[in-house]
């Protein structure tokens, strides 16, 4: 089955500074990776996605970036802020299948 | 609120005790999706119900029932848990792979503690 690494599992920055999350996958067969975010005593929420026909999709301050030969994605944040704190998790899904493996999170604590 | 509703939000039982955790979606979704969040560990899928297919992960214990009546309700019956047991329990739907709501949308989960 798929499996999906991420690093680090704890990323610590001052406010303003980037921030970014990597994450493997081993199912080349995997075509969407989706991106949640979850603060302390919260829900997990999407925050953003991409296909396997993409290399890079940009939100605001969020992009994440795709390398489907080397079968890894990147979330990038930009000029980070506290209220960005929060557990991320990476995620890899098969074409066809309901179910997304995720990754271990990664705590992110934005310094003020 | 994301259209995913878990009751209830806090859940204390005894190792004998049995009980029943609800989730109920009103997205018009086709799946959902019982996953375990316990501390320092990822989220464990624990079993999915989609129109094609139920998915049970076979390292979850026989103490953990789910039952899906239909498409916007789901339950998870719990018996003689262990403290182990103890974790936040988060449901979740989606409308399933190639759509445009695709990703899941999670409740706010059940914070359950077994004494």
């Amino acid at each position: 089955g798929e499996n999906v690494e991420q690093h680090p599992s704890t990323l610590s920055v001052q406010e303003g500074d980037s921030a970014v999350i990597k994450c493997t996958y081993s199912d080349s067969a995997s075509n969407y990776f989706p991106w949640y975010k979850q603060e302390l005593g919260k829900r997990p929420q999407l925050i953003i996605d991409i296909r396997s026909n993409v290399g890079e999709k940009k939100d605001q301050r969020i992009a994440v970036t795709l390398n489907k030969t080397a079968k890894h994605f990147s979330l990038h944040i930009t000029e980070t802020q506290p209220e960005d704190s929060a557990v991320y998790f990476c995620a890899a899904r098969k074409g066809g299948s309901y179910i997304p493996t995720f990754g271990r999170g990664t705590s992110l604590i934005v310094h003020p | 609120e994301t259209g995913v509703t878990q009751t209830p939000r806090h859940l204390v039982m005894g190792m004998t005790n049995k009980k029943s955790l609800k989730c109920e979606q009103h997205l018009g979704h086709n799946a959902m999706y019982w996953y375990k969040q316990s501390a320092k560990k990822p989220l464990e899928l624990m079993f999915v119900y989609s129109l094609e297919e139920r998915v049970e992960n076979n390292s979850v214990p026989s103490r953990f029932s789910p039952e899906c009546p239909n498409s916007s309700h789901l339950f998870l019956h719990l018996h003689t848990l262990q403290p182990e047991d103890s974790a936040l329990y988060l449901c979740a739907s989606s409308q399933g792979p190639g759509t445009t709501n695709e990703k899941l949308f999670f409740g706010s989960g059940t914070q359950l503690s077994v004494l």
